[in-house]
C-alpha cells in the first residue's frame, strides 16, 4: 500500500530565509503527488501537483518541488518565507485507478519576523 | 457556488447520537470523495463515489459509517451512534474524471465535536 511520510510536524523559518518541507512516498509505480496548503479556518488549497514530464514543478506564491524517483522523495521549497504562508502543508499521493489521496501527517509553518 | 460546499461548519453532538453530514460537489464534478482529519492526524481516506460505480468504500472505519450519493450530486456522510473517537474535520472533495485534470477541489469541511 501506498504511504506518505513528511518529516517533522512543526517547521520554523525566519522571514526571507528558505523553506524546506520534506516529503517521502512509497510506491511500487510511478505516482502522481501533490502538496496541498491549509491556512486556519481555511479548506485545502492545492499548491502544486506532479502527473507526468518535468520533475521540477512550479506552485502558486512562489513554491515548487522536485520529484526525485531515486529517492522517493517530493519536498517543497521557497526561496524565501512570507508571513503570509504560515499554514499547515499536506503532501499527498494519489492512487491510479481511483485517484484516492493518501496524505501525510502533515507539516506546520511558522513564520516568524 | 462555484467551489464544494460543506453544511454544517460545525456540529457538536452527544455520544450515541447520528449525525449527517452535507457536501455539495462542483457542478459536473463526477468523482467525490470523503476524508477525515482527526486532531493530530493527516486525513484520512472515507469514500469514494465516481458516477454511476459502486463506491469504494474500503476508508470506512466501522459499519456506523455510511454515505450515499444521488447521482453526480450531493452527497451525505451518515454516522450512527457516534463515539468521541468520531471527533474530527469531515473534508469533502470532488473532481473531473477524464482528462489531464488530476485536481482534488475540497470543501471548507464539517466539525464534528462528539461529548
Amino acid at each position: 500500500a501506498q504511504s506518505v511520510t513528511q518529516l517533522g510536524s512543526h517547521v520554523s523559518v525566519s522571514e526571507g530565509a528558505l523553506v524546506l518541507l520534506r516529503c517521502n512516498y512509497s510506491s511500487s509505480v510511478p505516482p502522481y503527488l501533490f502538496w496541498y496548503v491549509q491556512y486556519p479556518n481555511q479548506g485545502l488549497q492545492l499548491l502544486l501537483k506532479y502527473t507526468t514530464g518535468a520533475t521540477l514543478v512550479k506552485g502558486i506564491n512562489g513554491f515548487e518541488a522536485e520529484f526525485k524517483k531515486s529517492e522517493t522523495s517530493f519536498h517543497l521549497t521557497k526561496p524565501s518565507a512570507h508571513m503570509s504562508d504560515a499554514a499547515e502543508y499536506l503532501c499527498a499521493v494519489s492512487e491510479l485507478n481511483t485517484d484516492k489521496l493518501i496524505f501525510g501527517t502533515g507539516t506546520r509553518l511558522q513564520v516568524f519576523p | 457556488g462555484a467551489g464544494v460546499s460543506q453544511s454544517p461548519s460545525n456540529k457538536v453532538t452527544e455520544k450515541g447520537k447520528d449525525v449527517e453530514l452535507r457536501c455539495d460537489p462542483i457542478s459536473g464534478h463526477t468523482a467525490l470523495y470523503w476524508y477525515r482529519q482527526r486532531l493530530g492526524q493527516g486525513l484520512e481516506f472515507l469514500i469514494y463515489f465516481q458516477g454511476n460505480s459502486a463506491p469504494d468504500k474500503s476508508g470506512l472505519p466501522s459499519d456506523r459509517f455510511s454515505a450515499e450519493r444521488t447521482g453526480e450530486s450531493v452527497s451525505t456522510l451518515t454516522i450512527q451512534r457516534t463515539q468521541q473517537e468520531d471527533s474530527a474535520v469531515y473534508l469533502c472533495a470532488s473532481k473531473i474524471t477524464g482528462g489531464l485534470s488530476y485536481e482534488q477541489y475540497f470543501g471548507p469541511g464539517t466539525r464534528l465535536t462528539v461529548t
